[in-house]
């Protein structure tokens, strides 16, 4: 049973327009949310993350949405650049466990 | 540079054969963490450890065994009972920012059972 679900595995976005990446998760103790970029063959390194009392997060070309009575969260890339292709996992951690639980990531493909 | 070394990078077993994945921190991290990664099951939790001398099993502990003696250090042994071991590992450690759990990553080791 996903608790965090990408439904979209690809999305391809042409350079300068914005990319969007969606995120839906079930539990609703869930209380911080993480977006990873993973490059292929490397590590995933931490992004943007944002706290559940919050509904928006904004660090240079990325936001992140929270819509807490959807159970939805959106990474918004602008303008979207060549070297942002990459898999970008959503992860999110519940109060009193640690332990994030990811998505199954979303491989975004900007094309100049 | 502070940060999470794996190794090795590639890794060729045979069928039967046990192999063991390193993971080495120098960030002074006290929880550490293996992932797996497999063509669009994301990333899946193997064993984590929040203190030396203690680790947890994860989502998928079957076949896997893992050692915490020392903060820096959290090896991965893939034994022959794990069924499909073919994968990428990711080792991973923490600290809490501003609330959140940021994971650091290694760059990954990539097991092939031939």
């Amino acid at each position: 049973d996903q608790q965090v679900k990408q439904n979209s595995p690809s999305l391809s976005v042409q350079e300068g327009r914005i990319s969007i990446l969606n995120c839906d998760y079930t539990n609703s103790m869930f209380d911080y949310f993480l977006w990873y970029k993973k490059y292929p063959a490397e590590g995933p390194t931490f992004l943007i993350s944002i706290s559940s009392i919050k509904d928006k997060n904004e660090d240079g070309r990325f936001t992140v949405f929270l819509n807490k009575s959807a159970k939805h969260l959106s990474l918004h890339i602008v303008p979207s650049q060549p070297g942002d292709s990459a898999v970008y996992f959503c992860a999110a951690t519940s109060g009193g466990s640690y332990i994030p639980t990811f998505g199954r990531g979303t491989s975004l493909i900007v094309h100049p | 540079d502070g940060g999470i070394t794996q190794s090795p990078k590639y890794l060729f077993r045979k069928e039967g054969q046990n192999v063991t994945l390193s993971c080495e921190q120098n960030l002074n991290h006290d929880a550490m963490y293996w992932y797996r990664q497999d063509p669009g099951q994301g990333l899946r939790l193997i064993y984590y450890s929040q203190i030396v001398n203690d680790f947890q099993k994860g989502d998928i502990a079957e076949g896997y065994s893992v050692s915490r003696e020392k903060k820096e250090s959290f090896p991965l042994t893939v034994t022959s009972a794990q069924k499909n071991p073919t994968a990428f590992y990711l080792c991973a450690s923490s600290i809490s920012i501003s609330g959140a759990n940021v994971l650091t990553f290694g760059a990954g080791s990539r097991l092939t059972v031939l």
